[in-house]
């Protein structure tokens, strides 16, 4: 079992719409919880992060948590086509030497006009 | 004014070289990292820095050595370049006080011919 699971998508959605990337992992000492957009040939960038159970709204992103279950989740509102890019998940399990972000594969999304 | 800045951003080499890749963050974080994101677009860290010090070092070939001369700069050396390790490089830094939220960098995308 991977350590940070995400379907790899496309996920397609119209303009508009509410589109929903679920995260799943591994191990239950993970304390924190990030989303990472990546446009094509880019790097990587910090859009939410989570520690806590529940709700975290920012703008047209609200991340969700549940470590009974061991998901994140992030749900992108109002998608524009800007937002076409691959969301990676990262989760931050602390360990002795050291904190180390561990990252999903990425979802690709995919918004149409 | 750029946050975590890497150099080269091409990187076209031969089998057998060695070559350097250096990164630098103004954002006053104490902690750094190298990523390798592959061809199928798989983000995996590969070393981690705290002031100067190692902290992390992942499964990663001894034909790779990182180099921290102080907090600010975080550099990678390959040596006897392989073609395997065609890929993006990315470098990213955190602190402690912001809950390890990663900044990356632009990328060092290596080619080995």
């Amino acid at each position: 079992q991977k350590e940070v699971e995400q379907n790899s998508g496309p996920l397609s959605v119209p303009e508009g719409a509410i589109a929903s990337l679920n995260c799943t992992y591994s191990d239950r000492g993970s304390q924190s919880f990030f989303w990472y957009r990546q446009y094509s040939g880019k790097s990587p960038e910090l859009i939410m992060f989570i520690y806590s159970n529940g709700d975290k709204e920012d703008g047209r992103f609200t991340a969700q948590l549940n470590k009974a279950s061991q998901y994140v989740s992030l749900l992108i509102r109002d998608s524009q086509p800007s937002d076409s890019a691959t969301y990676l998940c990262a989760v931050n399990i602390p360990r002795a030497a050291g904190n180390k972000l561990t990252f999903g594969g990425g979802t690709r999304v995919l918004v149409k006009p | 004014d750029t946050a975590v800045s890497q150099t080269p951003k091409y990187l076209v080499t031969q089998m057998g070289n060695d070559k350097s890749i250096k990164c630098e963050q103004n954002l006053g974080h104490d902690t750094m990292y190298w990523y390798k994101q592959d061809s199928k677009k798989f983000l995996k860290i590969m070393f981690s820095y705290n002031n100067k010090e190692l902290i992390i070092n992942e499964t990663v070939p001894n034909r790779f050595s990182p180099k921290s001369p102080d907090k600010a700069h975080l550099n990678l050396h390959i040596n006897s370049l392989e073609l395997g390790d065609s890929a993006v490089y990315f470098c990213a830094s955190s602190t402690r006080s912001r809950g390890y939220e990663q900044y990356f960098g632009p990328g060092t995308r290596l080619t080995v011919t």
